[in-house]
């Protein structure tokens, strides 16, 4: 079956550091990709997204390279914010199935000042 | 991007008693939405899928009479949590996905439950 696995936290960064979150999938045929982040007490809200091999998703600084050769969809940010503290979650929705998406298990990040 | 909601965002509510939680999609129509389950600092685990005018298929483990699933229109699922208990106190979140953007799938804010 499909899975998602990602780093474990937490992540620890003071800020204006690099980031680099690692998530690889393994997967049948040609999922979409998406990160996803959660703020303390919030639901998720979509970070960014890749629907084909080498599609680069970005958002805020935030960017996520889809590659089929390594199965990874690493989410990078070159200057980390306090506000950037949250959990990061990967996830992969199997195209033309049930459309139910497989989440990783989440990675904390922590920025201090 | 597309707009889940839920309501409300906070509830507390007494052992023995019933609560609804709703998810709206507001600017799409969705037949499929999905409710998950969230303990502290874990990852989301999906209860059941809600089939708007069909019965929702529950995950493994999920009692479905104890959480009931209505998904009554095209933009209203509701998720009955009946005779609650403390153990069922958590983070319940929705989500679905409009048709033609590639799958994304879009979440409601969450609904924190405290059984007291």
């Amino acid at each position: 079956g499909n899975s998602v696995t990602q780093m474990e936290g937490p992540v620890t960064l003071s800020e204006e550091a690099f980031l680099t979150i690692n998530c690889t999938y393994t997967a049948t045929g040609y999922p979409s990709l998406f990160w996803y982040v959660q703020y303390p007490g919030e639901g998720l809200q979509l970070l960014l997204k890749a629907t084909k091999a080498d599609d680069k998703g970005s958002n805020k600084g935030f960017e996520a390279t889809y590659r089929k050769e390594t199965t990874s969809f690493h989410l990078e940010k070159g200057s980390v914010q306090v506000s950037d503290s949250a959990v990061y979650f990967c996830a992969l929705v199997k195209s033309g199935g049930s459309y139910i998406p497989t989440f990783g298990r989440g990675t904390s990040l922590i920025v201090h000042p | 991007g597309a707009v889940v909601s839920q309501h409300p965002s906070r509830v507390i509510c007494k052992s023995g008693t019933s609560v609804k939680i709703e998810c709206r999609s507001l600017d799409f129509q969705a037949t499929t939405m999905f409710w998950y389950r969230q303990f502290p600092k874990q990852s989301l685990m999906l209860m059941a899928t809600s089939n708007e005018g069909s019965k929702a298929t529950y995950e493994q483990g999920v009692e479905k009479d104890k959480f009931l699933i209505n998904h009554a229109s095209l933009t209203l699922s509701t998720l009955t949590v009946t005779s609650a208990h403390p153990e069922d106190s958590s983070f319940y979140i929705c989500s679905a996905s409009p048709q033609g953007e590639g799958n994304t799938i879009y979440f409601g804010e969450g609904s924190w439950l405290t059984v007291v």
